[in-house]
């Protein structure tokens, strides 16, 4: 089956700091990858899409600024949190769908926890 | 935004019992759906799906029924074992069109206990 990949699997840094996410599809090529956060014991909240060689299309209420993405390649879309704060400390998780299968099919990512201390 | 302090539902049961796991949708547009399972600090993972042109659709030991006239959405586990302790979501597919394509949207989530 189609598999995707994170890097970090967990990450801690320091309030101010940036951090970057790297979500990968392993074995197919993704036009569009999404990224979701989750808090503790709450749903997955979709950020944004992001598409190949175009811009990313955010969600109400999500700071493009703040959350900085990139999917330059067909497997490689990449999350940055700037100035990260401790109220970013959440889990992570992209998804990514292959275009040669059903159009509503997502594969996901282990996730990346993050912590902003 | 997010709800702080949500409390998700919880169901326990015991090994081999049938689960029933319930998932109401609101948007009577959606035209797909999906059940996931997402064991501790781990991404989800695929159980089932089902289009809104059916009903019922069974897999390994899973049935998903849609009853589109109450936007109801419930997961059947059959023989419940301890590894299918989780928490479940339902998702769906808000078919908008536009910028909507391919979108998913998760229900709030159900904790799944088994015990042995």
């Amino acid at each position: 089956g189609a598999v995707v990949s994170q890097h970090p699997s967990r990450v801690i840094c320091k309030s101010g700091t940036s951090v970057k996410i790297e979500c990968r599809s392993l074995d197919f090529q993704a036009t569009t990858m999404f990224w979701y956060r989750q808090f503790p014991k709450q749903s997955l909240m979709l950020m944004a899409t992001s598409n190949e060689g175009s811009k990313a299309t955010y969600e109400q209420g999500v700071e493009k600024d703040k959350f900085l993405i990139n999917h330059a390649s067909l497997t490689l879309s990449t999350l940055t949190v700037t100035s990260a704060h401790p109220e970013d400390s959440s889990f992570y998780i992209c998804s990514a769908r292959d275009p040669g299968k059903s159009s509503y099919e997502q594969y996901f990512g282990p996730g990346t926890r993050l912590t902003v201390t | 935004g997010e709800s702080v302090g949500l409390h998700l539902p919880t169901l326990s049961v015991q090994e081999g019992d049938n689960s029933i796991i319930n998932c109401a949708y609101s948007n009577s547009a959606s035209d797909y759906f999906i059940w996931y399972k997402q064991e501790s600090g781990k991404g989800p993972q695929f159980i089932i799906d089902i289009r809104s042109n059916m009903d019922k659709r069974q897999g390994q030991r899973v049935t998903v029924l849609l009853n589109k006239t109450v936007k109801h959405l419930s997961l059947q586990i059959a023989a419940t074992q301890p590894g299918d302790s989780a928490v479940y979501f339902c998702a769906e597919n808000r078919n908008a069109g536009g910028t909507s394509y391919g979108k998913l949207t998760f229900g709030q989530g159900t904790i799944l206990t088994v015990h042995p």
